[in-house]
């Protein structure tokens, strides 16, 4: 069973940097291309950044750009998103979402964790 | 980037009802449209992917339908259960995008 656990979220001040986690298990994760999607509250859906199956690919937001940067670590299965310069308008839940084989679709998502900026 | 444009924003149907929900793109995005289910508090579902497939495990009521610029997601005989806010995504061009959402209420 594919399972995406996001972690790392917390209330952080404005400036301020957090490092987003995502556990992957039940498929080859080296062999996907993976995204984060956040939602601010009460909002639509916002893609943030991708990264390809070596990291050798990566894109980001206008919003995030110089600010985040999506890494991955084939060896223990694992996503991250380091957020930097935090901003009130990064306020979301975070996805981690993988893509699916053909690119197409985010086809399995992770649960989600909140970061909150504000002082 | 890509504009996609959801109508309605809501709406309220019965049990039973057939549901339609368009979705635009501001140009043409050829069949890269994916549909996405949201409950609250939980994270979007995948239901249709390239405008048209149904995504394994996803209930044959729902189905997809259109290719360029306009695509609809259909929903045949509502049932409480599809209580949710719907999404539509375009993956033809980065930035991925999506719509502003449809909120379903039974």
């Amino acid at each position: 069973e594919v399972q995406l656990v996001e972690s790392g979220g917390g209330l952080v001040q404005p400036g301020g940097s957090l490092r987003l986690s995502c556990a992957a298990s039940g498929f080859t994760f080296s062999s996907y291309w993976m995204h984060w999607v956040r939602q601010a509250p009460g909002r639509g859906l916002e893609w943030v950044s991708r990264v390809n199956r070596d990291e050798s690919s990566t894109n980001y937001a206008d919003s995030v750009k110089g600010r985040f940067t999506i890494s991955r670590d084939n060896a223990k299965n694992t996503l991250y998103l380091q957020m930097n310069s935090l901003i009130a308008e990064d306020t979301a839940v975070y996805y981690c979402t993988r893509a699916s084989w053909d690119l197409i679709s985010n086809d399995y998502w992770g649960q989600g964790t909140l970061v909150t900026v504000s002082s | 980037d890509i504009q996609m444009t959801q109508s309605p924003s809501s709406l309220s149907a019965s049990v039973g009802d057939r549901v339609t929900i368009t979705c635009r793109a501001s140009q043409s995005i050829s069949s890269s449209l994916n549909w996405y289910q949201q409950k609250p508090g939980k994270a979007p579902k995948l239901l249709i992917f390239a405008a048209s497939s149904l995504q394994s495990g996803v209930l044959s009521r729902f189905s997809g339908s259109g290719s360029g610029t306009d695509f609809t997601l259909t929903i045949r005989s509502l049932q409480p259960d599809d209580s949710a806010t719907y999404y539509c995504q375009q993956t033809y061009s980065t930035p991925q995008t999506f719509g502003q959402g449809t909120k379903v209420e039974i």
